[in-house]
């Protein structure tokens, strides 16, 4: 696709609920990022694939976070038990090659916002 | 490990005059630096990188920043702004080894006065 797509764009989930967000990185891209940014604050990395290996997951802040990116596209972040702390933006990005390689460009998508109520 | 320090958290400027949008970075190593821009309900926008070389950066919508080494400093600078400049701008650093994340700094809200 043009850019990086995230559904839903929008969500708001009950405490303890289970909440799945999807990426569709852009067509070709090896590199898929995502990054929680909470209200007036900066993305903080979560985790990272090449292609469909996870290869660091240093910033997943619980085990109730789970990400997955089986066929080295589309992706998955799944926040079990949501708790209201998880209320934030999450954003997915990607790039054409893995990082270390010039500064590889890595474009954003326009996030998936959860709300925890 | 690295950090980023945006020492604004919002700059009023009216339209057509300059702003400068100051960043510095803490790291034991030499690093990639990176201005982004968030426009209400978008995602990030890649303005410029600083990769190696000449030290002034031009990006786009006619922002450029500096890169000083010994003041560790990345700040973003635009001769005349326009109202459509509105946005948060987020400076980010990252390894020379190409670790795999982008380091953020909390943000500079720039509101362009009419």
């Amino acid at each position: 696709g043009a850019g990086v797509s995230q559904s839903p764009r929008y969500k708001v989930a009950k405490r303890g609920q289970d909440v799945a967000l999807r990426c569709d990185p852009i067509s070709g891209h090896v590199s898929l990022f995502w990054y929680q940014q909470a209200l007036g604050q900066g993305p903080e990395f979560l985790t990272y694939f090449q292609n469909e290996a996870q290869l660091d997951k240093s910033g997943l802040p619980s085990d109730r976070f789970f990400a997955e990116r089986p066929e080295g596209s589309v992706s998955t972040l799944k926040i079990q038990r949501t708790q209201q702390e998880d209320s934030a933006v999450y954003l997915c990005a990607s790039s054409l090659g893995p990082p270390g390689q010039g500064g590889n460009t890595i474009y954003f998508g326009e996030g998936s916002w959860l709300t925890v109520v | 490990a690295q950090s980023v320090t945006q020492l604004d958290s919002q700059v009023p400027v009216f339209e057509e005059a300059p702003v400068e949008l100051r960043c510095n970075y803490s790291s034991s190593v030499s690093v990639y630096l990176f201005w982004y821009v968030q426009y209400p309900n978008q995602g990030l926008q890649l303005l410029l990188k600083y990769l190696s070389g000449s030290t002034l950066v031009k990006g786009i919508n006619g922002f450029e920043a500096e890169f000083n080494k010994s003041q560790t400093s990345f700040h973003l600078r635009k001769p005349s702004v326009h109202i459509s400049d509105t946005a948060e701008y987020f400076c980010a650093v990252s390894d020379l080894s190409g670790a795999n994340n982008l380091f953020f700094g909390t943000g500079t809200r720039l509101t362009v006065i009419p």
